[in-house]
């Protein structure tokens, strides 16, 4: 248990359907993340959101919109996908302190299928 | 470019061996690299964090070592265990801003019995 919890943790969805993943921190954290992992690639990062603000939108396409409500939630809102889009979507939160990038804790992921 | 490379890219050894996983990386300017082990399905959890004044640090079976000159860091895992089997990632944080974390591909190692 790392303190950030995501649902659903397995996602089907078809190219026309909206859905959205969640994610909640009990850390404490002032800053939350969302990547997506794809097979043997990197961790990408997509959003970033300090103090409840949008700071980093990584180029991420429209169809993708984040929501950040307070704190310690966030979601990432879906609609129109493409099969493409198929990946691991990963939260994290971190204690930023200034700049510098505080360490790490992501929840389990989020497996998203787009038939 | 900032990347991190790391090899080999995938790993396998028998239980109870040692192995040694790499990370180079170009990223510059530096604050810290830490390690991430990351079982099939799960999120990746952190193992070690160093700066750049730190050599080696080690959490349990895990010894991580920075040669910032070089710029190369490595994980070697002592008298491995089946639960070891995961992907290992290198991140490096660049200096100067809060989201600039440079991850690499990941080591895919499997431990056999």
């Amino acid at each position: 248990e790392t303190g950030v919890t995501q649902t659903p943790r397995h996602l089907v969805m078809g190219m026309t359907n909206k859905k959205s993943l969640k994610c909640e921190q009990h850390l404490g954290h002032n800053a939350m993340y969302w990547y997506k992992q794809s097979a043997k690639k990197p961790l990408e990062l997509m959003f970033v959101y300090n103090f409840k603000e949008q700071t980093e939108n990584n180029s991420v396409p429209s169809r993708f919109s984040p929501e950040c409500p307070n704190s310690s939630h966030l979601f990432l809102h879906l609609h129109t996908l493409q099969p493409e889009d198929s990946a691991l979507y990963l939260c994290a939160s971190s204690q930023q302190d200034r700049e510098v990038p505080g360490e790490l804790f992501f929840g389990e992921g989020s497996r998203l299928t787009v038939l | 470019k900032n990347q991190v490379e790391q090899s080999p890219q995938s790993l396998i050894i028998l239980e109870g061996k040692n192995c040694t996983l790499q990370c180079n990386y170009t990223v510059s300017p530096f604050s810290n690299l830490r390690w991430y082990k990351q079982d099939t399905g799960r999120g990746p959890v952190s193992l070690t964090i160093m700066t750049f004044s730190e050599n080696t640090k080690s959490n349990g079976r895990y010894t991580a070592t920075l040669d910032a000159d070089t710029k190369q860091s490595s994980l070697h895992i002592t008298a491995s265990q089946l639960s070891d089997s995961a992907s290992y990632i290198c991140v490096v944080s660049k200096a100067g801003g809060y989201n600039k974390l440079i991850f690499g591909a990941g080591t895919r190692l499997a431990v056999h019995p």
